[in-house]
């Protein structure tokens, strides 16, 4: 199935310490969001984001549309122990109705 | 506001038999979607609703149905089971296209 490229794929952190994690795609896309999902659980919405260069916060979380619609970026600063879990993108084009998701990233933060 | 409910949350089934699943979306939200999720192909898409229509179907065998209702709640049908099946079935809604998307806790189904 079509999925985006998502890195890392997984990353190990100390709690304290600052993540990056990127989405990349061959289509240009009209919105991009960011998901984080828990195991067995449904993803959770953290950031929305609806035109290029645009650069949003939800905390200590910081999301930006790339220039290129094509890319976007999400950022965790000063990461906790609750920070654990799969960080997924997805990104739409308007009139297909659907979302396509990225291959995720799973964040392990060591306190 | 409530959020997107779906129900059950676990399934588990055996090869051959059929299973629906259902999804109430977020009060005001008309559009529904439903994914298939698993470890090895990630969050795949089946297919969206709006207004008791489908707007897009994913790649995914005719066994694999879907339905909306007047009141914009959905359901999604799985008929002869096959092992391949099992998989966190998830439903998300949104106001319209190109919006957020909101997902529910998904049903697990494990088929035997």
């Amino acid at each position: 199935g079509q999925q985006l490229n998502q890195s890392p794929q997984s990353m190990f952190i100390q709690e304290g310490e600052d993540v990056s994690m990127n989405c990349t795609s061959s289509s240009i896309f009209n919105t991009w969001l960011w998901y984080k999902q828990d195991p067995g659980e449904g993803p959770v919405l953290l950031i929305a984001l609806y035109k290029a260069g645009e650069l949003t916060s939800n905390g200590r979380l910081t999301a930006q549309f790339g220039i290129t619609r094509k890319d976007s970026f999400l950022n965790i600063s000063a990461s906790i122990p609750s920070d654990v879990g799969i960080y997924f993108c997805a990104g739409t084009t308007s009139g297909t109705y659907k979302y396509i998701f990225g291959t995720g990233t799973r964040l392990k933060v060591l306190a | 506001k409530a959020g997107v409910t779906q129900t059950p949350r676990y399934l588990i089934k055996t090869r051959g038999q059929q299973v629906t699943l259902s999804c109430s979306p977020i009060s005001g939200h008309r559009s529904v979607s439903w994914y298939q999720q698993t470890p090895g192909q990630g969050l795949q898409f089946l297919f969206e609703y709006f207004s008791e229509t489908q707007r897009n179907k994913g790649n995914f065998p005719g066994r694999f149905s879907g339905r909306q209702f007047s009141n914009s709640r959905s359901e999604m049908n799985v008929s002869t089971l096959e092992l391949g099946d099992s998989a966190l079935y998830l439903c998300a809604s949104s106001r319209q296209d190109n919006e957020k998307l909101f997902f529910g806790s998904g049903t697990q189904l494990s088929v035997l």
